[in-house]
């Protein structure tokens, strides 16, 4: 079975340069998760998808950051314009549908540096 | 709102020694609670969970963790470490409610000494 795909896996912009993450889930599962993980923490949750709609992004920083999943399947995770702080690893996640009694299962991340 | 401490940042042991790894979460309730290890160059994968029943859980690789409602923990142990548990480890519980994310402790880095 394939595992959660991540592009790029390394990323280095600039302060207020736009850079965007690809996310391709498992096949079938419905739900997915773009999580941000800083380092020494642990990954945090920016938004989460049902299918193509978006069942919790309140911790998203609406103001730079932007994800979508138009088809229910890939999803792109935006931020225009970086900042410092924004250095971090993105990490995807998807399961078979929402419930934490589904397993999430993660991508190998793009780890974002912005000088 | 429901959150997660892991009071070990690293730990560092030498094979065959135990290994107890402490997580805490804020509130009580109905919890799920996980286990997650990340080891060098490699995903972030399921390592244990507990949903309900026998608080003793049993995961891969011979991991075993202990829900104790009691005391809002659900520490992770192995007897015998080996070189290869090398990783770092992370608790996790959902926020409340059934969306299924997950709230991440800190993480705990394991080195195991050959």
């Amino acid at each position: 079975e394939a595992g959660v795909a991540q592009s790029p896996r390394y990323k280095i912009i600039e302060k207020r340069q736009s850079v965007a993450f690809w996310c391709n889930p498992i096949s079938g599962h419905a739900t997915l998760y773009w999580y941000q993980q800083i380092l020494g923490q642990g990954p945090k949750l920016l938004i989460q998808f049902q299918n193509n709609g978006v069942v919790d992004d309140s911790q998203l920083p609406k103001d730079r950051f932007s994800a979508e999943r138009l088809k229910g399947v890939d999803s792109t995770l935006k931020i225009q314009p970086a900042k410092l702080e924004d250095s971090a690893v993105y990490l995807c996640a998807s399961s078979l549908g929402t419930g934490s009694y589904n397993e999430q299962f993660f991508g190998p991340g793009t780890r974002l540096t912005v000088l | 709102a429901q959150s997660v401490s892991q009071h070990n940042h690293h730990v560092i042991l030498s094979e065959a020694a135990s290994l107890e790894l402490g997580c805490n979460y804020s509130y009580g309730g109905t919890v799920n609670l996980f286990w997650y290890v990340q080891y060098p160059g490699q995903h972030l994968q399921l390592l244990l969970k507990y949903f309900s029943g026998d608080p003793l859980v049993k995961g891969i690789k011979g991991f075993e963790a202990e829900f104790i409602k009691s005391k809002f923990s659900f520490n992770l142990r192995k007897p015998s470490v080996q070189w290869s548990d090398t990783a770092e480890y992370f608790c996790a519980v959902p926020p409340g409610g059934s969306q299924g994310n997950l709230i991440f402790g800190k993480g705990t880095k394991l080195s195991v000494k050959p």
